[in-house]
């Protein structure tokens, strides 16, 4: 069965460093999405990309985040400048009908 | 203002009990419906969506009321399996599909 893949699966940098979090979605599906959870809270929406762009994004995606997607296969979360609350599970989702998450990435930023 | 709402628990149940979990959500636009699993630090996985109709898949039973903004599961005999975060969740539609999750609820099912 087709799964997402993410890399690395646990990331420790210090604050003020830029991150680069990767992902490989499903090969067949359209739509990509980067969700995060802080530890003990809830899962919450940062972006979703379509054709290339993105289509939308929350509150907390601000100018320190930008998604790309590289090549054919690649989807990327890039934080510019890392700070302690950054810290969390970032999962990254496809789909083409149902939305599948891949295993995440653990940031620390201390 | 909280969008999905859900009992944090911890429900602990024995071997074999039924258990249901309630849900309820803020925005009347949303449109589509989903329960979803997650084990401790792992990714959410989607056990089911949830139809207006409602729908049962094996000891799962999900039910939807759009006039309440109320959604519920079901789970009967429950195995010691199930213990997990129980994840309700909406999508407000559209192309996007943008996932709002509820806090969960966390089983633990114990023999």
């Amino acid at each position: 069965e087709p799964e997402v893949t993410q890399t690395p699966s646990h990331q420790v940098t210090q604050m003020g460093q830029e991150v680069i979090l990767r992902c490989v979605p499903i090969s067949n599906h359209l739509y990509f999405y980067w969700y995060r959870q802080i530890l003990g809270q809830k899962v919450e929406f940062l972006v979703s990309f379509y054709n290339n762009e993105i289509s939308e994004k929350s509150e907390i995606f601000d100018d320190q985040f930008s998604v790309e997607r590289p090549d054919g296969s690649n989807f990327t979360l890039k934080i510019r400048s890392t700070k302690l609350e950054d810290s969390a599970m970032y999962f990254c989702a496809s789909r083409r009908d149902t939305q599948y998450f891949g295993p995440g990435t653990r940031l620390t930023v201390l | 203002r909280k969008e999905v709402e859900q009992d944090p628990g911890p429900f602990n149940v024995p071997e074999g009990a039924t258990v249901a979990f309630n849900c309820t959500y803020s925005n009347s636009a949303s449109q589509s419906f989903f329960w979803y699993r997650q084990d401790c630090r792992k990714e959410p996985k989607l056990l089911m969506s949830v139809y207006s109709s409602g729908n049962e898949d094996g000891r799962f039973t999900a039910q939807l009321n759009r006039a309440s903004q109320y959604i519920s599961l079901l789970i009967r005999d429950s195995k010691l399996s199930d213990s997990a975060t129980y994840l309700c969740v909406v999508s407000y539609g559209g192309s996007q599909g943008n996932l709002i999750f509820g806090k969960g609820t966390k089983l633990s099912v114990k023999p």
